[in-house]
């Protein structure tokens, strides 16, 4: 098993729509995760910390299910904007380093 | 003026030359990372440094080196480039430990595109 999965998508949706994407992670001692957005061709910035209780920042939700170890992200009403790729992290076995998902790419047309 | 700072921003080298890639932060962070980012492959760790005497290798250090010159300095080379070096580098730092989270945060540089011919 890979140390992080996601589906690479890609994901096209409306302006407006829901879009979830699902993240997996080997490492049952992991104890930092995130959400890092990723443009074209730029360098990948901070989205959200992924905390237990599961967190929310205006259209964005970020769950995190330990049992199964299990990332989600979820937009709510979509824009032009969110057109990017989404990259799931996690910290490594010795919490050294963050490991990087291959990232999951949204296209949000109008 | 960006915190984390990559020099070159592009650069053609030929098989066998030795190159250097720097990086600068303004950010005052002790932690830094070298990644290399392939299509397909995503993002993954060449080298990090946790202090100006603290270097570790990543999970790709083959082929490369880095150098720590000072805390605002983390310099990666290599000494003999090879076409599968063709990708797009990038330098982080991290706030570790976060004040307010207790999570860290990386802050990436804009980018090497290295192309190896």
């Amino acid at each position: 098993r890979k140390e992080v999965e996601q589906d690479p998508g890609p994901f096209n949706v409306p302006e407006g729509a829901t879009v979830a994407f699902n993240c997996t992670y080997s490492n049952s001692a992991s104890q930092s995760f995130f959400w890092y957005r990723q443009d074209c061709r730029k360098e990948p910035k901070l989205l959200m910390s992924v905390y237990s209780s599961g967190n929310e920042d205006g259209r964005f939700t970020a769950q995190l299910n330990r049992a199964s170890q299990y990332i989600s992200l979820l937009i709510r009403d979509s824009k032009l904007s969110d057109s990017a790729t989404y990259l799931c992290v996690v910290n490594n076995q010795a919490g050294t380093a963050l490991i990087f998902g291959k990232g999951t790419t949204l296209s949000v047309s109008s | 003026d960006a915190d984390v700072t990559q020099t070159p921003r592009n650069r053609i080298t030929k098989t066998g030359k030795r190159i250097m890639l720097e990086c600068s932060q303004t950010k005052g962070h002790d932690r830094m990372y070298w990644y290399r980012q392939d299509p397909g492959l995503g993002l993954r760790l060449i080298y990090y440094s946790f202090d100006v005497k603290d270097i570790n290798k990543g999970e790709i250090s083959d082929g490369y080196s880095v150098s720590r010159q000072a805390q605002a300095k983390f310099s990666l080379s290599l000494e003999s480039a090879i076409p599968n070096q063709t990708a797009l580098y990038f330098c982080a730092t991290s706030d570790f430990p976060a004040a307010s989270s207790g999570q860290e945060t990386q802050y990436f540089g804009p980018g090497t595109r290295l192309l190896v011919l």
